[in-house]
């Protein structure tokens, strides 16, 4: 039990364009979900806290306009790049939030942009 | 605000050698405290956590760690090293704040050689 979906796995744009990527858990319902990012071998960093229903709490120094998150439903929760520069390229992971099991965690398997 | 340390960002063994990755916190709280492990291109897998409850908290493939509030330690130690093991391992800490955020070391990449 508790998996997140994470979806594309891999995904190449043209510099420009939006991208949209999609975390859903699949046999649990997620109140809260987070989004990261990670660099080549560096650790994961917080961008934002989603919440069903609600505006997403961004981090300090994360462009709000430029990643737009969407939790929509107790499943789901999107991450679009608005905007793509090959600066964007990275390694992003989201987590979903088991309720009641304190700081119980899935995360998905990631999805790798590349900007061109 | 919390933070972790993870000493040693690559660490290299023996296959059947101990393995030890090193993790310390700053906190006057005791927090809760995880190792998470990735694999490349994959998302993180949960090998264990601490939750205030026993100091030894023993997790998946063989992994165990050991909470200790007089060093703010928690490294993370296998008896014998398979070569499945090579990967990054991450230690996380929960946010001290009124949020359940966590927040995640700098890595450590282990090797296991033959």
């Amino acid at each position: 039990g508790a998996v997140v979906s994470q979806h594309p796995s891999r995904v190449i744009c043209k510099s420009g364009t939006s991208v949209k990527i999609e975390c859903r858990s699949l046999d649990f319902q997620a109140t809260t979900m987070f989004w990261y990012r990670q660099f080549p071998k560096q650790s994961l960093m917080l961008m934002a806290t989603s919440n069903e229903g609600s505006k997403a709490t961004y981090e300090q120094g994360v462009e709000k306009d430029k990643f737009l998150i969407n939790h929509a439903s107790l499943t789901l929760s999107t991450l679009t790049v608005t905007s793509a520069h090959p600066e964007d390229s990275s390694f992003y992971i989201c987590s979903a939030e088991r309720p009641g099991i304190g700081y119980g965690y899935t995360f998905g398997s990631g999805t790798r942009l590349t900007v061109v | 605000a919390q933070s972790v340390t993870q000493l040693g960002s690559h660490v290299s063994v023996s296959e059947g050698a101990l393995v030890l990755l090193r993790c310390n916190y700053s906190s006057s709280v005791p927090p809760y405290l995880f190792w998470y492990v990735q694999y490349p291109n994959q998302g993180l897998q949960l090998l264990l956590k601490y939750t205030s409850a026993a100091t030894l908290v023993k997790g998946i493939n063989g992994f165990e760690a050991e909470f200790k509030k007089s060093e703010t330690s928690f490294h993370l130690t296998k008896p014998s090293a398979h070569m499945s093991d090579a990967a990054e391992y991450f230690c996380a800490v929960s946010d001290d704040g009124a949020t359940n955020k966590l927040i995640f070391g700098t890595g450590t990449l282990l090797a296991v050689q033959p």
